[in-house]
């Protein structure tokens, strides 16, 4: 079967740097992707890495290792508005998203 | 705002009810999605149209009965629903670019069915 492993939540305080893990197992392989939704919100589009390495966007990095069928999501000097759910998705073979079960952050001052 | 919108945002229905949840995107995308989403679990796929025709069904019950007249509009129609449909419906939309392409896809808020 198809799934995605994340950590059901994360603490942290402001100004930490947080690492989300996720490992995937899914038929066929384009990409990772990483959306952020708060509470009564959408899910938004934070980073997609098809290649392995990081990726870095600002506060935020992503990295890939395909061999490993692992990625992770960094968010560094965190902020209380960082506090959210965090999905990690792959891109399959059959171009759909499957999506992890979400990862909760909550931050402390 | 991502450009998706949905209505209604709140919906309680009982299990005799027929109702519809709309969405509607501003992106100027060619496909449009509907998800479900309960407490603890993954973002489920139900429905996906490509170019306004249906490309994926994933294995939903007829209870639901998605309808897509233009490439920026979808209807979720919804009737005889059981009290395990309470979840949020999500819609989302993207610009599909062929196989292997990557294709962000924007969500709307959703709408909170409740199922008495």
């Amino acid at each position: 079967g198809q799934s995605l492993e994340q950590p059901s939540e994360v603490t942290a305080v402001e100004g930490a740097i947080v690492q989300i893990n996720c490992t995937y197992q899914t038929s066929g392989f384009y990409g990772l992707s990483w959306y952020q939704q708060h509470d009564g919100g959408a899910p938004t589009f934070l980073s997609y890495n098809a290649l392995d390495g990081l990726e870095e966007t600002g506060r935020f990095s992503s990295f890939l290792s395909r061999s490993d069928s692992y990625g992770y999501l960094l968010l560094q000097e965190l902020q209380m508005k960082d506090s959210a759910s965090y999905f990690c998705a792959v891109r399959d073979n059959t171009d759909k998203l499957i999506f992890g079960t979400g990862t909760r952050l909550q931050v402390f001052p | 705002e991502t450009g998706v919108t949905q209505t209604p945002r709140h919906l309680v229905m009982g299990m005799t009810n027929k109702k519809s949840l709309k969405c509607e995107q501003h992106l100027g995308h060619n496909a449009m999605y509907w998800y479900k989403q309960s407490a603890k679990k993954p973002l489920e796929l139900m429905f996906v149209y490509n170019f306004k025709e249906q490309t994926e069904n994933n294995s939903v019950p007829s209870r639901f009965s998605p309808e897509c007249p233009n490439s920026s509009h979808l209807f979720l129609h919804l009737h005889t629903l059981q009290p395990e449909d309470s979840a949020l419906y999500l819609c989302a939309s993207s610009q599909e670019r062929g196989t292997g392409g990557y294709n962000e896809q924007f969500f709307g808020p959703g709408t909170r069915l409740t199922v008495l």
